[in-house]
């Protein structure tokens, strides 16, 4: 079955970049995402990639996808307080023409001013 | 544009109770999923509906069921509640399931049973 796996807590201080890493064992994966949650709220979509593609950019955030690894990374430039919060990896993948999305345990970002 | 709604915030019930919890999806999408997140971990599918059919369910018992709308809003029920039914219990729209519109969340259920 879809598995997703993250490291649970990352610890950066304002102004760094912060990397969130991700693997994933479905390799009929479409589309992968990162999604934030902040307490006490919903997942908020940040941003998504295409099994296709390397890299994207996205103003501060750029997610890179090694597929024969399996391995997805967000990185989040110029990092501020306000990015504290936990971040989710997912992966959807088919099952009988309807997606699935399966989510990883979420990585703790702590932003230490 | 109205996002996901969910109602109600917050509910506290009984071992052995029955409850209902309700979902309107983002304006325009017409396919609605469910997820339940224990606390410290991520959101686990339960199922998903589209054309007020039940298309795909994770592994979760038939205590668990689901009710789509004409409207494409949805409701989750779940009966002869556990103590381990206590999470945050959140749905997501999308459009079309095939496709590739992206899951948005509403802002979850707080579900504790006592």
């Amino acid at each position: 079955g879809e598995d997703v796996e993250q490291s649970l807590f990352l610890s950066v201080r304002e102004g760094d970049s912060s990397v969130i890493n991700c693997t994933y064992t479905d390799s009929s994966s479409t589309y992968l995402y990162w999604y934030k949650q902040e307490p006490g709220a919903g997942l908020q979509l940040l941003t998504y990639i295409f099994s296709n593609m390397d890299m994207k950019q996205d103003q501060r955030l750029t997610v890179l996808l090694n597929k024969k690894d399996k391995h997805l990374s967000l990185r989040i430039a110029d990092t501020q307080t306000g990015d504290s919060a936990i971040y989710f990896c997912a992966e959807r993948g088919h099952s009988g023409g309807y997606q699935k999305v399966t989510f990883g345990t979420g990585t703790k970002l702590q932003v230490i001013p | 544009d109205a996002g996901v709604t969910q109602s109600p915030t917050h509910l506290i019930k009984t071992r052995g109770q029955q409850v209902t919890l309700r979902c309107s999806p983002k304006s325009g999408h017409d396919t609605v999923s469910w997820y339940q997140q224990a606390l410290g971990q991520g959101p686990q599918f339960i199922f998903q509906y589209y054309e007020e059919e039940e298309r795909q369910r994770g592994n979760f018992p038939d205590r668990f069921s689901g009710h789509q709308f004409p409207n494409y809003s949805s409701e989750l029920n779940v009966n002869a509640l556990l103590l381990g039914d206590s999470a945050l219990y959140l749905c997501a729209s999308s459009l079309f399931p095939g496709g590739w519109s992206p899951l948005h969340f509403g802002n979850g259920t707080r579900l504790t049973v006592t």
